[in-house]
């Protein structure tokens, strides 16, 4: 059962370009949730999805970013008009369960993304 | 000041101690995590916890709901302990699921 998965894993963009960030979750998991890791710093919620839904995207920064979660394929994590503030570590996590269970979530390997 | 606030921020350790990371948190839970921080930055989940106390190998995790804190505690540490060990909350008024971080403790432990 491979685990969560993350691609691309290093990711260079040019400011003002855009970058497209894939998360595969675990084989039945139905939930994923997106983190931000900028550098010296903690990792921070972003963005919360089932599928072909969004629950919580209190953490999202208002304008630039967005994300997605099909009923097929992976979700999406896309980032417009890149700055150099925005090259951090991004990591993906998936869960199993419902939101009335407390549920372990498993994370991917995370992308890290450089912004020239 | 932040809702999960970890001790101490660095530690270094000879080979063989044993360690303990404290983690404090102020908002209400349904759960407590400690992840694992590799350099080269995979995140591997230890512990999962609701209450009490709970054992994998090594690494023991406890948590006091009343107190609003939990340790996570090594025993007969190895240089591969060295990472980064990251507490998490997921509120209790949140049916969201999404974890509130603190900021890491950076463990070295040294042959």
């Amino acid at each position: 059962n491979a685990g969560v998965m993350q691609n691309p894993r290093h990711l260079v963009r040019r400011r003002g370009q855009e970058a497209r960030l894939r998360c595969s979750p675990m084989k039945g998991h139905s939930h994923v949730y997106w983190y931000r890791q900028l550098p010296e710093e903690g990792l921070k919620f972003m963005v919360y999805l089932q599928k072909e839904n969004i629950i919580d995207e209190s953490g999202m920064p208002k304008e630039r970013f967005s994300a997605e979660f099909p009923k097929e394929g992976p979700s999406i994590l896309r980032i417009q008009q890149v700055v150099r503030g925005d090259s951090a570590a991004y990591f993906c996590a998936s869960s199993l369960g419902s939101v009335l269970r407390v549920d372990t979530q498993y994370f991917g390997p995370g992308t890290r993304l450089t912004v020239l | 000041k932040n809702e999960v606030e970890q001790s101490p921020q660095n530690l270094t350790a000879q080979e063989g101690e044993f360690i303990t990371i404290n983690c404090s948190y102020s908002v209400g839970i349904s759960a407590l995590h400690w992840l694992q921080q590799h350099p080269g930055g995979g995140i591997v989940s230890l512990f999962m916890l609701s209450s009490g106390k709970k054992k994998h190998g090594r690494l023991i995790a406890t948590i006091n709901i009343q107190e609003k804190h939990s340790s996570l505690h090594i025993t007969a540490s190895h240089p591969r302990d060295s990472a980064v060990y990251i507490c998490a909350v997921r509120g209790g008024s949140s049916n969201t699921g999404k974890l509130i971080f603190g900021q890491g403790t950076t463990l070295q432990v040294k042959p």
